[in-house]
């Protein structure tokens, strides 16, 4: 079935450093692919997605490429913030027009100053 | 952006017992909600998809008899855990959806006891 893998947290960065969070995923047909964050207290929320192939989402000065060759779509940010501090979330569409989101397992992301 | 309420957001509960999770999106009408559980530093799983008006869908594994799931109006639907174990310990997610968007409430921490 459909599947959504991150690389493991938590990730600890010095501000204004360069973040990259890795995702990959398995599923069958033409998903359109999403990065949620969590700040503390907080519900979901959506960051950025992308609906095809190289497409590139991109929000907040986060951006993430839809590759299909490699079935990837990691985030970057040139430049983190203390208030980046969070925990995202890479997450698929099942397939079919259901509004089921497949999550990755989440990459707690935490900035120092 | 749109709003969606959860409460309680924590509950203690005894083992035997049942408790009640509501779901409510505050400025939008859902005809669909979705009921996710999170277990600690793992990924969201989606428990079941709830219609207005209709049953709800249940993922593979989940018990249907045992989260009772009541999605009475466009705005509220309710989680019941039923004779609730240790085990049913997690937090517990909805999210609405307005359109092709996806808002999700801020998590309900359930511990039984």
């Amino acid at each position: 079935g459909d599947s959504v893998t991150q690389m493991e947290g938590p990730v600890t960065l010095s501000e204004e450093a360069f973040l990259t969070i890795n995702c990959t995923y398995t599923a069958t047909g033409y998903p359109s692919l999403f990065w949620y964050v969590q700040y503390p207290g907080e519900g979901l929320q959506l960051l950025l997605k992308a609906t095809k192939a190289d497409d590139k989402g991109s929000n907040k000065g986060f951006e993430a490429t839809y590759r299909k060759e490699t079935t990837s779509f990691h985030l970057e940010k040139g430049s983190v913030q203390v208030s980046d501090s969070a925990v995202y979330f890479c997450a698929l569409s099942a397939s079919g027009n259901t509004g089921k989101l497949i999550f990755g397992q989440g990459t707690t992301l935490q900035v120092k100053p | 952006g749109a709003v969606v309420s959860q409460h309680p957001s924590r509950v203690i509960c005894k083992s035997g017992t049942s408790v009640k999770i509501e779901c409510r999106s505050l400025d939008f009408q859902a005809t669909t909600m979705f009921w996710y559980r999170q277990f600690p530093k793992q990924s969201l799983m989606l428990m079941a998809t709830s219609n207005e008006g209709s049953k709800a869908t249940y993922e593979q594994g989940v018990e249907k008899d045992k989260f009772l799931i009541n999605h009475a109006s466009l705005t509220l639907s309710t989680l019941t855990v039923t004779s609730a174990h240790p085990e049913d310990s997690s937090f517990y997610i909805c999210s609405a959806r307005d359109g092709r968007k996806q808002y999700f409430g801020p998590g309900t921490r359930l511990t039984v006891t």
